[in-house]
């Protein structure tokens, strides 16, 4: 599996924009970017997902490099209800992988 | 709308007990569907995948098992428990197709004592 990279830990104030990075240097062209988030004891959360092109949904935008080894999440307003681990995870399409492979996530600190 | 379904949400078992928890997926047809664990303080292990009734492929050698009575039913079983087998515990499902993530329930937190 293609694996990704991200900071284990970032910190933010609330109502600031917040950009959480990932690199993912060894993508392949059938690898479709997600992002999780997790709260304290619960399951994970579908955040966004894309290919190629920036995405833009209610809780997110996703930024996509122009040769895709990196990918950045990025929440417009932070609130403290943002404070979650961040997973941003690889998953291939164009084969028979079905699954996701989380990583160790990014801890996200949202200060009052 | 599809939801899905775990239980219970909390388990304290002995050592040496059996195991069975139950996850379930309404609203939708042929999903894929996952178990995953995550111990204390740590990531999320993929431990079973099924994409389809009676299909279950496993991605760690360990004492659990899976199965996959009916399409939307996976079902995670252990016959004796150990410590190690502590943990949060979740259910997710997926369509196979690009435009869709994960949907995870909302987890089985058990402790082997």
């Amino acid at each position: 599996d293609a694996k990704t990279t991200q900071p284990n830990s970032m910190e933010s104030n609330e109502e600031e924009p917040v950009h959480l990075p990932c690199n993912h240097s060894t993508i392949s062209g059938t690898d479709y970017i997600h992002w999780y988030r997790q709260l304290p004891s619960q399951g994970p959360e579908y955040v966004i997902h894309g290919l190629t092109s920036n995405v833009n949904n209610r809780m997110a935008s996703l930024a996509i490099a122009e040769d895709r080894k990196s990918s950045t999440l990025i929440l417009h307003r932070a609130t403290l209800r943002d404070a979650a681990v961040y997973y941003c995870i690889l998953r291939d399409w164009g084969g028979s992988n079905y699954k996701l492979t989380f990583g160790k996530g990014t801890l996200l600190t949202v200060n009052p | 709308s599809q939801t899905i379904h775990q239980w219970p949400a909390t388990l304290v078992q002995p050592v040496g007990s059996p195991l069975s928890l139950e996850c379930t997926v309404e609203g939708t047809s042929n999903p894929n569907l996952y178990w995953y664990r995550q111990a204390a303080g740590r990531g999320l292990q993929l431990l079973f995948y099924s994409v389809g009734i009676g299909q279950i492929s496993s991605e760690v050698p360990q004492n659990l098992s899976a199965s996959r009575p009916q399409d939307r039913q996976f079902i995670l079983s252990s016959k004796k428990l150990l410590l190690s087998d502590s943990g949060f515990y979740l259910c997710a499902w997926s369509w196979d197709r690009e435009t869709y993530g994960y949907t995870f329930g909302s987890g089985t937190r058990l402790t082997v004592v």
